[in-house]
């Protein structure tokens, strides 16, 4: 079958780093997608990776290993509005999104 | 603004009465999605359309029934639910079926 697994939570302070990690097992694979979500709104879209590698945005960077069937998403200076939560999504063979249940990110001052 | 917008944005509505979800997009895209997402799981995929064609169903219960009129417009028509039913609704977008999705603000769905 196809799985993402994602942490279920996790917590860090004002300022700091963090990452978020995802695993897939997928039929096929067409890249990793990574989106924010914060409480009551809608999902968007932060990256998109289908090389291995590490690709960077600002504040954010996103890491493939294909071989790995890994992925993570780095957050550096932390800030409140990064309270949010974090959906990692690999798209299948049949370029269907297959979703993690999202990693819910606690920010402490 | 993400350029795709649901109405309405809450709905509460009875085992028996029948209502319509709307979605817009004014992306220019060419397809379009229904999920449905419950707290603490993923987002399930419900239907797809591609060019107004419907590419995709997973499964979902015939008492959920998707339009797709045009590009640009999407409805999901509810009947007969059933309390399990109650969750959020998201629409999205994308242009071809590898890119980006964008996402309404969804449509949070009471069945009582």
């Amino acid at each position: 079958g196809q799985n993402i697994d994602q942490p279920t939570e996790m917590t860090a302070t004002e300022g700091a780093i963090v990452q978020i990690n995802c695993t897939y097992q997928t039929s096929g694979f067409n890249g990793l997608f990574w989106y924010q979500q914060h409480a009551g709104e809608a999902p968007t879209f932060l990256s998109y990776n289908v090389l291995d590698g590490l690709e960077e945005k600002g504040r954010f960077s996103s890491f493939l290993s294909r071989s790995k069937g890994y992925s993570y998403l780095l957050l550096k200076e932390l800030q409140m509005k990064d309270s949010a939560s974090y959906l990692c999504a690999a798209l299948d063979s049949n370029y269907q999104l297959i979703w993690g249940a999202g990693t819910k990110l606690i920010i402490k001052p | 603004e993400t350029g795709v917008t649901q109405t309405p944005r809450h709905l509460v509505m009875g085992m028996t009465n029948k209502k319509s979800l709307k979605c817009e997009q004014h992306l220019g895209h060419n397809a379009m999605y229904w999920y449905k997402q419950s707290a603490k799981k993923p987002l399930e995929l419900m239907f797809v359309y591609n060019f107004k064609e419907q590419t995709e169903n997973n499964s979902v219960p015939s008492r959920f029934s998707p339009e797709c009129p045009n590009s640009s417009h999407l409805f999901l028509h509810l009947h007969t639910l059933q309390p399990e039913d109650s969750a959020l609704y998201l629409c999205a977008s994308s242009q071809g079926d590898s890119r980006e999705q964008y996402f309404g603000p969804g449509t949070r769905l009471t069945v009582t």
